[in-house]
């Protein structure tokens, strides 16, 4: 168990600039999501994913972001035309399903996103 | 919309001292878990309580599961300077199969050593 790994740690860009974020899950896990997190905040939940099938996204996903999961392994979130209010912490989290119908989730260490 | 209130947001406390806090909703929740967040770093799980009047422990942490339903409480006995970082009480949308979490605002502790 080599945990949830995220790539890059840290990203600055300037606004109208796209991001492209990846995340590698625990492997035997089947479910990933994507949470966001502002400074003073807990993680909010933007999408979730079990195996490839993208099957829940947040009104705060806004049309300028996309998350892909091809092969039902990594997965990547992109930001387009970058804004100020995109700068935030985003986390990857991974967990399996399991016959009690909630698991835990185990969380990456973010990319934190300055948007200048 | 579905929220978890943390109280207290802060608190400093000198090395060896107890801790509590605690987590509350308007509505009924299945699961409970607490999460610390160390600076710079993603959550990492503590506790996991699955039935109410639950209470469990790992180590010198002890969660305790409402009979409610609508609360949880943390404490942290004979804290040490580690224990520092932020403590997220979370928990599963209720009749949600997929797993989303809704997290509280969290409880910032910090230890005096």
């Amino acid at each position: 168990d080599t945990g949830v790994s995220q790539n890059p740690r840290h990203k600055i860009t300037k606004r109208g600039q796209n991001v492209t974020f990846r995340c590698d899950p625990i492997s035997e896990h089947n479910r990933l999501y994507w949470y966001r997190q502002t400074l003073g905040q807990g993680p909010e939940f933007l999408t979730y994913f079990q195996n490839e099938a993208q099957l829940e996204k947040s009104r705060l996903l806004s049309d300028r972001f996309s998350a892909e999961r091809p092969k039902g392994s990594f997965s990547t979130l992109e930001i387009q035309r970058t804004e100020q209010g995109d700068s935030a912490m985003y986390l990857c989290a991974s967990s399996p399903r399991t016959a009690r119908g909630h698991s835990p989730l185990h969380f990456g260490n973010g990319t934190r996103l300055t948007v200048t | 919309g579905q929220q978890l209130n943390q109280s207290p947001q802060s608190m400093f406390i000198q090395e060896g001292e107890d801790v509590s806090m605690n987590c509350t909703s308007s509505s009924i929740f299945n699961t409970w878990l607490w999460y610390k967040q160390d600076p710079g770093e993603g959550p990492v799980l503590l506790i996991a309580l699955y039935k109410a009047g639950e209470l469990t422990s790992n180590g010198r942490l002890t969660a305790q599961f409402g009979i409610t339903r609508k609360d949880s409480f943390l404490n942290i006995s004979a804290s040490i300077p580690s224990d520092v970082g932020i403590y997220f009480c979370a928990g599963p949308y209720p009749n949600n199969q997929g797993g989303k979490l809704i997290f509280g605002q969290g409880t910032e502790l910090s230890v005096k050593p």
